[in-house]
């Protein structure tokens, strides 16, 4: 049973350009996270989204962020004009649509650097 | 404002030796309780959770933890360190109440082990 696949897992960009970040959920998972972990520091929520619905996006930063979970495919976190404080581990998360939906399972992680 | 507060940033045992890492909250009300382990490069993994009921929860790997509603806290601990525990441990926080279902995770712990 695979668990949360993000790709790539490491990503280099240079200043301006835009990057954009893929997670699949578990099977049988409809709500994804993202989360956003900067070096030393603990995971930050960034988005909350189920299929189609942005349910809670109160810690994504307001310009260059979008966040998207389509009704095929995967969630797609994308930033435009990336500068070099948007260099971080980003991580996306899954939980099932009923019950623990507290109970997220993350993926490895998507290593961002921006040159 | 919520907050999770881990006390210790780096603690270091000998193996064999017992563990217990300290995770301090700050809510309204009893929140959804985790602990997560990180190992280098690596994602998030659940080692336990705590939603309600008997505060003493027992965990994967050999972990459990105690759920004290006084002193707001959730500490980790283990009886007997192995090598392989080194890593870092957050604990998260979510609250049980209408859509938001984001965790607020603490700053981490960095655990070490000497042989």
């Amino acid at each position: 049973n695979a668990g949360v696949m993000q790709n790539p897992r490491h990503l280099v960009r240079r200043r301006g350009q835009e990057a954009r970040l893929r997670c699949s959920p578990m099977k049988g998972h409809s709500h994804v996270y993202w989360y956003r972990q900067l070096p030393e520091e603990g995971l930050k929520f960034m988005v909350y989204l189920q299929k189609e619905n942005i349910i809670d996006e109160s810690g994504m930063p307001k310009e260059r962020f979008s966040a998207e979970f389509p009704k095929e495919g995967p969630s797609i976190l994308r930033i435009q004009q990336v500068v070099r404080g948007d260099s971080a581990a980003y991580f996306c998360a899954s939980s099932p649509g009923t019950g623990s939906s507290y109970e997220q399972y993350f993926g490895p992680g998507t290593r961002l650097t921006v040159t | 404002a919520q907050s999770v507060t881990q006390p210790d940033i780096h603690i270091t045992v000998s193996e064999g030796a017992s563990l217990e890492l300290r995770c301090n909250y700050s809510y309204g009300a009893t929140p959804y309780l985790f602990w997560y382990v990180q190992s280098p490069g690596q994602g998030l993994q659940l080692l336990l959770k705590y939603f309600s009921g008997d505060t003493l929860v027992q965990g994967i790997k050999g972990f459990e933890a105690e759920f004290k509603r006084s002193q707001s806290s959730f500490n980790l601990r283990k009886p007997s360190v192995h090598w392989s525990d080194a890593a870092e441990y957050f604990c998260a926080v979510g609250l049980p109440s209408g859509s938001a279902r984001q965790l607020t995770f603490g700053s981490g712990t960095q655990l070490t082990v000497l042989p």
